[in-house]
């Protein structure tokens, strides 16, 4: 079975362009997780979304981050411009209803972002 | 102060060898306890939950200490292949996102 799929893999470009990154989660699972993961904070929420709504998006760092998920199959997360401090690895994680006592969030391989 | 908190290692121990990752957590109102393992340029994937009355998976233990609130995984037998970072995670009441910590590095040496 297809695990989580994120793209791109690898990500470098100059400060001001716009990034956009894309997941799609295992099928049927109802929640979808970003996170963002850093050398200095490690692996922090960026926002998830359950049954395609957003419920907490208070990790996003600022008006920069945007993320979408019109339909249960497909989420983008978008920097718009991109920052030199944006550059990390990027998780996408879905996890299954019903399973919420436990625990496992499945995570695509990220996407690795450079910004110059 | 942050959520969940580790020693970052790195722990470098010989094969064979047992070892010991703590965690402690602030929220007293975290619900649910984890450790995942993450290898190196790899995505985390889920190890084991812990539970209130401890619990064993084979060469590895977890406990919970909530009046402490406190998490530990124990690792006895350690094999080259437990090489990796072990991240502490914890979920707060009505949530279903995940918390994690920074996660302790163990290496173990031939």
């Amino acid at each position: 079975d297809a695990g989580v799929i994120q793209s791109p893999r690898h990500e470098v470009t100059e400060m001001g362009q716009e990034v956009t990154l894309r997941c799609k989660p295992i099928s049927g699972h109802n929640s979808l997780f970003w996170y963002r993961q850093t050398m200095m904070r490690g692996l922090e929420l960026l926002i998830y979304f359950n049954n395609n709504v957003p419920i907490d998006d208070s990790g996003m760092p600022e008006d920069r981050f945007s993320a979408k998920m019109p339909n249960a199959s497909f989420s983008t997360l978008k920097i718009q411009p991109s920052e030199p401090r944006d550059s990390a690895v990027y998780f996408c994680a879905s996890s299954a209803p019903g399973l919420a006592g436990s625990g496992e969030l499945f995570f695509g391989e990220g996407s690795r972002l450079t910004v110059l | 102060r942050k959520e969940v908190e580790q020693d970052p290692g790195p722990f470098n121990v010989p094969e064979g060898a047992t070892v010991a990752f703590n965690c402690t957590y602030s929220n007293s109102a975290s619900q649910s306890f984890f450790w995942y393992r993450q290898d190196c340029r790899k995505e985390p994937k889920l190890l084991m939950s812990v539970y209130s009355s401890g619990n064993e998976d084979g060469r590895f233990t977890a406990q919970l200490n909530r009046a402490s609130q406190y998490i530990s995984l124990l690792i006895r037998d350690s094999k080259l292949s437990d090489s990796a970072t072990y991240l502490c995670v914890v979920r707060m009441v009505g949530r279903r996102a995940l918390t994690f910590g920074s996660g302790t590095r163990l290496q173990v040496q031939p």
